[in-house]
């Protein structure tokens, strides 16, 4: 499976903490995206990271790639309740294709206590 | 417009009814997909239409017939269901460009119940 896995399933937290996901994946690929989804609800994009790119900042999101380690991770600073949803890393896996096949990891289940 | 509409939101039907599922997007993307997600699980990729041309069909049974009848409408038509595929429909879209992979944009989905 080119999957990515994502670690923890689930974190709880305290608002105000940072709270940090991870993300595995197998085959090399050309962007690695996180998402956030809510509760039965549509996904929402939130950074995309390119193979040649190290680390990505959008406000209180940060995310590392390191292609040697074929790993990611996103860190979300100050959480807040509002922030409480399932996180997903999906890969596009570089083909000869350039409509990308998206493969989202199993997500993160983040809870944020007031 | 930055959004993708879903219609319905939640919809139950028999297996021997025909139902279709509406998604629709004025961002003039190019690109138009539909995913399946079962309870607690990723979304997995069914259908990819590209310039309203099918170009992804990942092993999907037959009993879900897509179509996109122009670049700002997709349809995914149901047929003789089973339980299984209970499940929220997500409709997502997105540009293409020519070496670089864009964003998709998801709609909120259709919760389908097969009775």
């Amino acid at each position: 499976s080119q999957q990515g896995e994502e670690d923890p399933q689930a974190l709880s937290i305290q608002e105000g903490e940072n709270a940090t996901m991870n993300c595995s994946y197998k085959t090399s690929i050309n962007n690695l995206q996180w998402y956030r989804q809510n509760s039965g609800r549509g996904l929402v994009h939130l950074i995309l990271i390119r193979s040649n790119e190290r680390e990505k900042h959008s406000g209180r999101l940060r995310v590392t790639l390191d292609t040697s380690k074929k790993s990611s991770s996103l860190l979300i600073t100050a959480s807040r309740a509002a922030d409480t949803a399932s996180y997903f890393c999906a890969t596009d896996p570089q083909r000869g294709s350039t409509l990308g096949r998206l493969y989202f990891g199993r997500g993160t289940q983040l809870t944020v206590w007031p | 417009d930055t959004e993708v509409t879903q219609t319905p939101k939640h919809l139950v039907m028999g297996m021997t009814n025909k139902k279709s599922l509406k998604c629709e997007q004025h961002m003039g993307h190019r690109a138009m997909y539909w995913y399946k997600q079962k309870a607690k699980k990723p979304p997995e990729l069914m259908f990819v239409y590209s310039y309203e041309k099918l170009s992804i069909n990942e092993s999907v049974p037959s009993r879900f017939s897509p179509e996109c009848p122009n670049s700002s409408l997709l349809n995914l038509h149901l047929h003789a269901l089973q339980p299984e595929d209970s499940a929220l429909y997500l409709c997502a879209s997105s540009q293409e460009g020519l070496a670089e992979f864009y964003e998709q944009y998801f709609g909120p989905g259709t919760r389908l119940t097969v009775t």
